[in-house]
């Protein structure tokens, strides 16, 4: 039981270059999560997607796109990178609502360097 | 508006000693949960404890206990007997009603350093 996967762990881009960012998760949860953090911000939500076949915009989306590609796989893409994207990106994942207790369970990250 | 705040950027402790890490929340919805991770200095993300609003009683994890003092809008996480495995950064997080998603509201984070 793998948890949640992410990839690559560590990327040097350009300023322009693209990329994206994968993560999957094996525990059957229905609710997606991207953040990035920055030194002293703590984390915040880029997008989420609530269940297969949505996504919303979090509170920093400008820059980065999502697909939710199945109900394991949650990628982030960068269509042109920006220095200011340097940052340390975790993907999470949730269970649906029941009790509300359900806690987010993390990625181990990727760190983002952009030039 | 910031929803979560935590106002101490770094503390020491010395070990088997009790810490308090600090956090104040601001939220109008009467239903919502409160969580604490923490970060150690490999990266991950580790779930440490829970607060729903309307639990009675005050949350205990292990060493890890919450103050939840609704009133005051706070959840202080409490670490009893500290150890030297306990340094890291902790992050006190915030969920608020969603119908069908569970956003998380992210403080800023407290680095706990612990001393032998």
């Amino acid at each position: 039981n793998a948890g949640v996967t992410q990839t690559p762990k560590f990327q040097v881009l350009k300023t322009g270059q693209s990329m994206t960012l994968q993560c999957a998760q094996d525990m059957n949860h229905n609710s997606m999560y991207w953040y990035r953090q920055d030194p002293g911000m703590g984390l915040r939500l880029i997008y989420y997607s609530a269940s297969e076949g949505t996504t919303d915009k979090g509170e920093v989306p400008n820059g980065y796109n999502v697909s939710r590609l199945n109900k394991r796989e949650f990628s982030l893409r960068l269509e042109s990178a920006a220095p200011s994207q340097t940052s340390v990106y975790f993907c999470a994942s949730s269970p649906s609502r029941t009790s509300g207790k359900e806690t987010q369970y993390f990625g181990p990250g990727t760190r983002l360097l952009v030039l | 508006a910031q929803k979560i705040t935590q106002t101490q950027p770094g503390m020491f402790v010395q070990e088997k000693e009790a810490v308090t890490l600090d956090c104040t929340y601001d939220t109008s919805d009467p239903s919502y949960g409160l969580f604490w991770y923490k970060q150690p200095s490999s990266g991950e993300m580790i779930f440490l404890i829970y607060q729903g609003s309307y639990d009675q009683q005050n949350a205990t994890e292990g060493r890890y206990s919450l103050n939840f003092q609704k009133a005051r809008k706070s959840a202080n996480l409490v670490i009893s007997a500290s150890q030297l495995g306990d340094s890291a950064m902790y992050f006190c997080a915030m969920r608020e009603v969603g119908f069908n998603d569970y956003k998380l509201s992210f403080g800023a984070g407290t680095t706990v350093t612990v001393r032998a």
